[in-house]
């Protein structure tokens, strides 16, 4: 079980919006450490979507946004595309127990 | 653009010891801004991060395989290494290299390795 819970599965049709939640705690979220969100296409290696809670590497559109409240981090995609069809995992560090943590994903299917 | 490639013994039998490589593109270890980490993934399964080394060799493991678990490195060959003792086939997974800026605290992996499976069969 993932220290940062994730919805299992989100879905939305062509151009629609959707939101992937990411829970943790005081130890982590909660204690001001940053989150990053990944996107993991099939057959793929994970890549970096949103580092820094809010920031995107170059090369990413802005129809994929970050964003954090308490112990709570959210990664919202507009204006759904076929190609956005993957896994999304949120990332983060725990204070007390010291390590990196990863949400346990999210599977995101484009109707 | 730094590139990250894992090499290794894909197939093992039970109690074995795990051994995986990341060579990583010239000179891009030659910056002590950066730690280099293992990940893994078994099949189906969220990511968990495994463990680092920077370039003065210091290392820190997860505590859920402290004990079993070792990170070296070969500054001169562009490479580090992963050894798993006692492996078992809740050990089969794919494993990720990736590097992690050391400032600030909490930096992304960013980029990563394709990534290499390991089956561990008992």
């Amino acid at each position: 079980q993932s220290v940062l819970t994730q919805p299992p599965s989100v879905s939305g049709a062509p151009g629609q919006r959707v939101t992937i939640s990411c829970t943790g705690s005081s130890s982590n979220i909660g204690a001001y450490n940053d989150v990053h969100w990944y996107q993991q296409s099939p057959g793929t290696a994970p890549h970096l979507l949103i580092y820094e809670t809010n920031k995107r590497p170059p090369g990413v559109p802005d129809r994929f946004s970050g964003s954090k409240s308490g112990t709570s981090a959210s990664l919202d995609i507009t204006g759904l595309q076929p190609e956005d069809e993957a896994d999304y995992y949120c990332q983060s560090f725990d204070t007390t127990l010291r390590v990196v943590i990863f949400g346990g994903g999210t599977k995101l299917t484009v109707l | 653009q730094v590139l990250l490639r894992e090499s290794g013994s894909g197939l093992m039998k039970s109690s074995e010891t795990l051994s995986l490589t990341c060579t990583v593109s010239a000179g891009a270890m030659s910056s002590n801004y950066y730690g280099w980490h293992w990940l893994r993934q078994p099949p189906g399964k969220a990511l968990q991060w495994i463990g680092q080394i920077n370039l003065f060799g210091n290392t820190y493991y997860s505590p859920s395989l402290r004990g079993r678990v070792a990170i070296s490195l070969e500054k001169s060959k562009n490479q580090f290494s992963l050894k798993l003792t006692s492996a078992t086939a809740a050990d089969t997974a794919i494993y990720y290299c990736a590097r992690v800026s050391v400032v600030p605290f909490n930096s992304p992996f960013d980029p990563w390795g394709q990534g290499f499976l390991v089956t561990v069969s008992s």
